[in-house]
């Protein structure tokens, strides 16, 4: 079975820009979470969808943005890059939406840096 | 919202020593405490995790205590090796509605040949 996926794995964007990144759960689960990695910090938490709907927000501006399709796949859209976006964007899926009760299963990521 | 502070940030050890690392956390509401190894480059994966209803829970060299009267959680690594060296994080989940996990800044491990 494949496990999470992310495209793209590497992108350079000038501040200003908007990027998109992509994100395939686990065949089977329905819970999707984004997390920003900041270069030897831990994930930050930035967004859960789970049947479509947003089920959290973590404390990120109003310039990130994401949405979840029907079959899963997962969106994560940031505008107006600044250097501070340049992170590891971690996206993670779980059968279940509430992580007391599921694992997190993480893709590799995708790598932005912002010039 | 839930903070998670963990220590040492980094530790060296002799191969076949044990590893020790110690993580606090602030919501005493949490009880899903997950731990995560990172290589250089990779993505985070889950190693071993506990729940708040039982104190320790072993995997062959891996254990994890917690003690939620004083809300700390361990991760144990006995008879280390080279391939134990990379970056471990706790988390703990949150229980303001967002179903969200906290992570800790993470901790060095070097494994010393």
């Amino acid at each position: 079975d494949a496990g999470v996926t992310q495209s793209p794995t590497h992108l350079i964007k000038t501040r200003g820009q908007h990027v998109t990144l992509r994100c395939s759960p686990i065949s089977g689960h329905k819970s999707v979470s984004w997390y920003q990695q900041v270069l030897g910090q831990g994930p930050q938490f930035i967004f859960q969808y789970y049947e479509k709907e947003e089920r959290g927000r973590g404390n990120f501006p109003d310039r990130f943005s994401a949405r979840q399709f029907p079959n899963y796949s997962s969106e994560l859209n940031v505008n107006a890059l600044l250097l501070g976006d340049s992170a590891l964007y971690l996206c993670a899926s779980s059968s279940q939406p509430d992580p007391n009760t599921g694992e997190l299963f993480f893709g590799e990521g995708s790598r932005l840096t912002v010039l | 919202g839930e903070n998670v502070e963990q220590h040492p940030s980094t530790l060296s050890v002799q191969e076949g020593d044990s590893a020790v690392i110690k993580c606090t956390y602030s919501d005493s509401a949490s009880n899903y405490f997950p731990w995560y190894k990172q290589e250089l480059g990779k993505r985070p994966q889950l190693i071993i995790d506990i729940r708040s209803n039982v104190g320790e829970k072993k995997d062959q060299r891996i254990a994890v205590t917690l003690n939620k009267t004083a809300k700390h959680f361990s991760l144990h690594i006995t008879e280390t090796q080279p391939e134990d060296s990379a970056v471990y994080f706790c988390a703990a989940s949150s229980a303001e509605g967002n179903n969200r996990l906290a992570f800790g800044k993470g901790n060095q491990v070097v494994v010393i040949p």
